[in-house]
């Protein structure tokens, strides 16, 4: 069974780079899907970051491009966001997930996720 | 990007009841559209994929209609469990968005 975890500091200076791995259990990172990153600010719709494949191909939201790296490390079944340049907008809930590959023939789902953690941006 | 414009925003009904949300796209997106459940605390939950297509293991339940602009969620008998937010989610173009939600409780 696939399982998505999230871990990360839950507090950020603003003006900091916040980051956040995503442990994938139970799936080879390596095998065919896509891995995002999604979030959710406090009363907010949910907002695509961005998503990364195991040969480091990615896209990103063109609002947050300048400021986001999403990385892949296959060796420990993981993947990173890191968010630069941080400010109180950008105090949310943060989402891990797997979806089908962008461009593919299957639709860009997002057949699992994980639980979520609250990153808040405050001096 | 696209907007994805759900409505309602929340809803209220019995258990046993028919409940419809509706989710607009901004433009033309034909059937790429998905569903999720979210309870809080717990991670979101896929339920229908392609706008109608039940994800393997969701109860019948559920259903998605729609195509082009306008789509339809479909819980046919509210049951307790089924308290939660569901977001829709487009695919047809990058940036990938989502609904504004439609929290669901119980009267």
């Amino acid at each position: 069974q696939v399982q998505l975890q999230e871990s990360g500091p839950g507090l950020v200076k603003p003006s900091e780079t916040l980051s956040l791995t995503c442990d994938v259990s139970g799936y080879s990172i390596t095998s065919g899907y896509y891995w995002g990153w999604i979030r959710q600010p406090p009363g907010k719709e949910l907002q695509w970051i961005g998503s990364v494949y195991h040969s480091g191909s990615t896209y990103y939201n063109p609002s947050l491009k300048s400021r986001v790296t999403i990385s892949v490390d296959t060796s420990k079944n993981q993947f990173s966001l890191k968010l630069s340049s941080v400010t109180a907008a950008d105090t949310a809930v943060y989402y891990c997930a797997r979806h089908f590959p962008i461009g593919g023939p299957t639709g860009v789902r997002f057949d699992t996720w994980g639980q979520g953690t609250l990153v808040t941006v405050s001096s | 990007d696209i907007q994805m414009t759900q409505s309602p925003s929340s809803l209220s009904a019995s258990v046993g009841d028919r409940v419809s949300i509706t989710c607009q796209a901004s433009q033309d997106i034909s059937n790429f559209l998905n569903w999720y459940q979210h309870k809080p605390g717990k991670a979101p939950k896929l339920l229908i994929y392609d706008a109608s297509n039940l994800e393997t293991g969701v109860p019948s339940r559920f259903s998605g209609s729609g195509s082009g602009t306008d789509f339809t969620f479909t819980i046919s008998s509210l049951q307790p469990e089924d308290i939660a937010t569901y977001y829709c989610q487009q695919y047809d173009n990058l940036p990938l968005t989502f609904g504004g939600g439609t929290k669901v409780e119980i009267k």
